[in-house]
């Protein structure tokens, strides 16, 4: 079965500064997407970043990038100069099959002023 | 792009009666996907349609839920007879292409008393 962690159910940063959520996952599938989302108190979910399996350069969007570990089976997120608008839970999700999404349990991250 | 619609966006019903979720996906795009949240759960998929074709129910709870999808821009969830326990936030997702990004609707929040 693929299962989905993430280990810290709550974390807080200081505005500006950096912080890593962590994600570990277990397959034993070698074609498969990473996906981080973010969910902030309006509930909707949004597509934070993407990785695919077989890349082995991390993927990267604007202050958002992952520190993908395939053999560790780890897929970290990182937030670089955090926002207020940061404030989320978020979500690590696993896809194989090309369409099975498995979520972890989420992480809420808070960041002060 | 109006993004995936949901509606209604909150439902409150009693026990025992009926419920139906609908959902219009990005246009274009060929595959849906009908998620429940929970705090006990955490997201959980519960069926994905690919051009408008069923693939996997395995994640519907019981025989009282069923879902849908008559054309390429719409598909409905029902739950009949409604419980208590159906209680949660309903997502809406599609996505262009397998193995793609999905894309969340803003969710439906049903209340069964």
């Amino acid at each position: 079965a693929q299962t989905v962690t993430q280990s810290q159910p709550e974390m807080s940063v200081q505005e500006a500064e950096t912080v890593t959520l962590s994600c570990t996952y277990d397959t034993s599938e070698s074609n498969y997407y990473l996906f981080w989302y973010k969910q902030p108190p309006s509930r909707q979910m949004i597509l934070v970043i993407r990785q695919e399996a077989y890349k082995q350069q991390n993927a990267t969007e604007n202050r958002f990038s992952v520190n993908f570990q395939k053999a560790a089976k780890s897929f970290s997120l990182k937030i670089s100069d955090s926002q207020l608008g940061d404030t989320a839970m978020y979500f690590c999700a696993f896809m194989y099959n090309n369409n099975d999404m498995r979520f972890g349990a989420g992480t809420r991250l808070t960041v002060k002023p | 792009d109006a993004g995936v619609i949901q509606s209604p966006r909150h439902e409150v019903t009693e026990m025992g009666q009926e419920v139906t979720l609908r959902c219009k996906p990005i246009s274009g795009h060929n595959s849906l996907f009908w998620y429940r949240q929970t705090m006990m759960r955490g997201l959980e998929l519960l069926i994905y349609f690919n051009n408008n074709v069923p693939i996997d129910d395995s994640g519907m709870p019981e025989d009282r839920f069923s879902a849908k999808m008559p054309n390429a821009s719409f598909s409905t969830l029902k739950i009949q007879p409604s419980e208590p326990r159906d209680s949660a936030v309903y997502f809406c997702a599609s996505s262009l292409l397998a193995g793609n990004e999905q894309y969340f609707g803003p969710g439906t929040r049903l209340t069964v008393t």
